[in-house]
């Protein structure tokens, strides 16, 4: 079955730099897109961006450009998101995110979600 | 970016009533060359990560009970939970995934009244 493991809660302080993993497995790593997607307590869901692991090809979303960095390690099965510069509004749970066959942007199986809290 | 808007952004109906939520694009996610339209609704129950419902706006992603059903194209998309069950308290979200960058809806919170 699909498995999305990700890393542990991580607490920053302002200006520092983030980097979550997330473990795959059950399926073929290189053959979907891996989006993150992140929420702020009480708020809704933001997408951040996307990478393909047969390519490393990413996107990404404009609030993000310069400040985030999608990899992975198709050996490992293993995509990272990392996030710099962190600021106090960081604060949010970040997921990962399986692509579902139909297209790209389509979701289908999420991690569980680590929580990012950025505090001085 | 496409923006995604949802109403209400709460709702309260009874057990066993009809729930509709309902999405707007800010432009089109209807391609033409295969007549579908890049929409998706999702189910986020506390303290877990969302789950996907429908898709292609209509098309119910395997497992999903039948009182769930999508509707609507172009700008205009709707969720309807034919009769609301417990289980169904939830936030949903509709998401466009037209674009290269995918958007979600801010989510719409259903209570039961």
């Amino acid at each position: 079955q699909v498995q999305l493991v990700q890393s542990g809660a991580e607490v920053k302080k302002p200006g520092a730099s983030v980097k979550v993993s997330c473990k795959a497995s059950g399926y073929t790593f290189t053959d979907h897109y891996m989006h993150w997607v992140r929420q702020a307590p009480g708020q809704g869901l933001e997408w951040m961006g996307w990478i393909k692991p047969n390519t490393g090809d990413t996107t990404y979303a404009q609030k993000f450009q310069g400040r985030v960095t999608m990899t992975r390690d198709t050996s490992m099965t293993t995509a990272y998101m990392e996030l710099n510069r962190l600021k106090s509004d960081d604060t949010a749970v970040y997921f990962c995110a399986r692509q579902a066959p139909p297209a790209p942007n389509l979701i289908d199986y999420w991690g569980l979600g680590t929580l990012v809290t950025v505090s001085s | 970016d496409i923006v995604m808007t949802q109403s209400p952004d709460s709702l309260a109906v009874s057990l066993g009533e009809r729930a509709t939520i309902n999405c707007k694009s800010s432009q089109s996610v209807l391609y033409s060359s295969n007549n579908k339209n890049y929409l998706a609704w999702y189910q986020q129950k506390p303290g877990q990560p969302p789950h996907l419902l429908i898709y292609w706006a209509s098309t119910r992603e395997s497992g999903v009970p039948e009182r769930f059903s999508g509707s609507g194209s172009g700008t205009d998309f709707t969720l309807t939970i034919s009769s609301l069950q417990a289980e169904d308290v939830a936030v949903y979200y509709c998401q466009q995934y037209f674009t290269t960058r995918g958007t979600f809806g801010q989510g719409t919170k259903l209570e039961i009244k």
